[in-house]
């Protein structure tokens, strides 16, 4: 599966958006790009996935480049609650390990 | 999204004893079940793959004779610890695979504290 690069930390204002950056320039025709993020003590939660178009949930919006070499997680106004580390991880459709990297510790500020 | 439950979420054990964490597909059959290891601060680190009614995969530097891995229905799976020492003391956190639309997504157990004194 291929790598990923996530800056290490993030601030955001509360009730502003939070763009979340995730480079995965290796990344293959079929590989698809998701989202988890794990709220501390907590197991990590399902967010979003998409392959090539974006995606929009009740949750967030994933955006793809047209190269898909990288993508943005949109939480469209942040609250306390998003505070979280949150994951970018690529994998095959039927591929079986699920690989984490170190992930974005998002920090939502009052 | 799918619901997977772990049990017990922590537990406390001697240095030397064995203990059982479970993991159930609550909502779905999950024919892969995945067991990861957290230390604090740190990331999750998958320990092994495991496949009903086969034997797991694990990952490379994970003893497969100390942590055992019995995957005997679709929609259980049970991680037991052997003989574990304080340096066992992690966070251990399952998941499963559903089907589900255009992709093939993985959804987490709530974790299970394990400190062994």
């Amino acid at each position: 599966d291929a790598k990923t690069t996530q800056p290490p930390s993030m601030d955001c204002a509360e009730g502003r958006a939070a763009n979340l950056p995730c480079n995965h320039s290796t990344i293959s025709g079929n590989e698809y790009v998701y989202w988890y993020r794990q709220i501390h003590s907590q197991g990590p939660q399902y967010i979003i996935h998409g392959l090539k178009n974006n995606e929009t949930n009740e949750m967030a919006s994933l955006i793809i480049t047209e190269d898909r070499k990288s993508s943005t997680l949109i939480l469209p106004h942040a609250t306390l609650r998003d505070t979280a580390v949150y994951y970018c991880i690529v994998r095959y459709d039927t591929g079986n390990q699920f690989y984490f990297g170190t992930g974005t510790s998002l920090t939502v500020i009052p | 999204g799918a619901v997977v439950s772990q049990h017990p979420s922590w537990v406390i054990c001697k240095s030397g004893t064995s203990v059982k964490i479970e993991c159930r597909s609550l909502d779905f059959q999950a024919t892969t079940m995945f067991w990861y290891r957290q230390f604090p601060k740190q990331s999750l680190m998958l320990m092994a793959t495991s496949n009903e009614g086969s034997k797991a995969t694990y990952e490379q530097g994970v003893e497969k004779d100390k942590f055992l891995i019995n995957h005997a229905s679709l929609t259980l799976s049970t991680l037991t610890v052997t003989s574990a020492h304080p340096e066992d003391s992690s966070f251990y956190i399952c998941s499963a695979r559903a089907r589900d639309r255009g992709g093939n997504t993985i959804y987490f157990g709530e974790g299970s504290w394990l400190t062994v004194v």
